[in-house]
């Protein structure tokens, strides 16, 4: 079975400044997709980005990009000029290329503090 | 452009109670997913409908069961509540079972005493 291992249940980070979110999954898979979620106090997940395991140039939106290491099954989250609005909780999810059922394994979740 | 949207949004039952939870899909979305998220977890997959069949299951028991409607919305029915239940309930739509991303909606807190 997928698991997704996120070992940073806090992490803060001053406006304007980096941070980087650590993820790692475990699978057998050769092609799966990953997704960094944006989940703010107002409980909705938002769909931060998202990468392709066939693609190997690292997803980029914005000032949200990824760092994504295929062999060691790590999937990182960079956050460049950090802004008030980006404190939440941030969930990696994992999910298979293949299958007829779009079934999301998530992280525990990391909590984003924002200080001034 | 309508989201995906769940009712009720706060909703506080007793264990042995029987509870439905509701969900409409973003417009243009035909599959509708569930999950639990407990206190300080992420969330896990409760099972997916597509064409009004249940279309994968996660580990949940049987007490955990759903519906699909011909306007693709969403029943998620929990018999015999536990404690153990009391979670952020959501749901997710996709146009396809297969698609991402998933949209979300805010979610149904459920507190079971």
């Amino acid at each position: 079975a997928q698991t997704v291992t996120q070992s940073q249940p806090e992490m803060s980070v001053q406006e304007a400044e980096t941070v980087t979110l650590s993820c790692t999954y475990d699978t057998s898979e050769s092609d799966y997709y990953l997704f960094w979620y944006k989940q703010p106090p107002s409980r909705q997940m938002i769909l931060v980005i998202r990468q392709e395991a066939y693609k190997q140039q690292n997803a980029t939106e914005n000032r949200f990009s990824v760092n994504f290491q295929k062999a060691a099954k790590s999937f990182s989250l960079k956050i460049s000029d950090s802004q008030l609005g980006d404190a939440a909780m941030y969930f990696c999810a994992y999910r298979a290329y293949t299958g007829t059922a779009s079934k999301l394994t998530f992280g525990t979740g990391t909590r984003l503090q924002v200080t001034l | 452009d309508a989201g995906v949207t769940q009712s009720p949004t706060h909703l506080i039952k007793t264990r042995g109670q029987q509870v439905t939870l509701r969900c409409s899909p973003k417009s243009g979305h035909d599959t509708v997913s569930w999950y639990q998220q407990a206190l300080g977890q992420g969330p896990q997959f409760i099972f997916q409908y597509y064409e009004e069949e249940e279309r994968q299951r996660g580990n949940f028991p049987d007490r955990f069961s759903g519906h699909q409607f011909p306007n693709y919305s969403s029943e998620l029915n929990v018999n015999a509540l536990l404690l153990g239940d009391s979670a952020l309930y959501l749901c997710a739509s996709s146009l396809g079972p297969s698609n991402q991303p998933q949209h979300f909606g805010d979610g149904t807190r459920l507190s079971i005493l």
